[in-house]
């Protein structure tokens, strides 16, 4: 039973396209997290959704675009892909919204803009 | 600023080699420190929870503590198995009641049979 899952694992696009990452989690969790991790390993938070309610919005540029359909869904879609957005993707849940419960992750989709 | 630092950037032990890594903090009022355990092509995978300076954790080889700066993760004994990328994050304040976790670049352990 895979608890966070993203779709997809790998994304090799070209400069100027858009593009969706998609993210599920059946643990029953209300709040769901974004993060980027960079070449050198470092994570950093993007987003956070809680109930379909965005809560916490990091400085991301705008071409990102967060959507949560339901509390066990949350999609993340990039406009116009700039070879910086290179990085692998996160998804995250955990089980409250103030966000001092342990947040568990998804494996990752690994995006490479060419 | 909100800050984490982990030392030493990268280790290597021999099998059996007991050694520590460091994760020293700076935050307005720590609300919890966690430490991730990350393989190669994976998402980071929970370990452990520390609320206050004097806790200590343990889960099989690895043994967690938190001063009022840094934390330690112990390894005693390590074996191959336990090569691995290991993060250490703590909750800081984002707004109202929202917390965020704001993580350190990790420790990139191998140990050697």
């Amino acid at each position: 039973d895979t608890a966070v899952s993203q779709t997809p694992k790998y994304l090799v696009t070209q400069m100027g396209n858009d593009k969706s990452i998609k993210c599920e989690q059946n643990l029953g969790h209300d709040t769901m997290y974004w993060y980027k991790q960079d070449s050198k390993k470092f994570l950093k938070i993007m987003f956070s959704y809680n109930n379909k309610e965005l809560i916490i919005n990091e400085t991301v540029p705008n071409r990102f675009s967060p959507k949560s359909p339901d509390k066990a869904h949350l999609n993340l879609h990039i406009n116009s892909l700039e070879l910086g957005d290179s990085a692998v993707y996160f998804c995250a849940s955990s089980q409250d919204i103030a966000g001092l419960k342990t947040q568990y992750f998804g494996p990752g989709t690994r995006l490479l803009v060419l | 600023e909100d800050q984490v630092t982990q030392s030493p950037e990268a280790l290597r032990l021999q099998e059996g080699e007991s050694s520590s890594l460091n994760c020293s903090y700076t935050v307005s009022g720590l609300r919890g420190l966690f430490w991730y355990r990350q393989d190669p092509g994976k998402g980071p995978e929970f370990l452990f929870t520390l609320y206050s300076a004097g806790e200590e954790k343990e889960k099989e080889r690895l043994k967690a503590t938190l001063t009022k700066k840094e934390s330690f993760l112990h390894i005693t004994a390590p074996k191959p198995e336990d090569s691995a990328t290991y993060l250490c994050a703590v909750q800081a304040h984002y707004g109202g009641a929202t917390n965020k976790l704001i993580f350190g670049t990790g420790t990139l352990l191998a140990v050697q049979p």
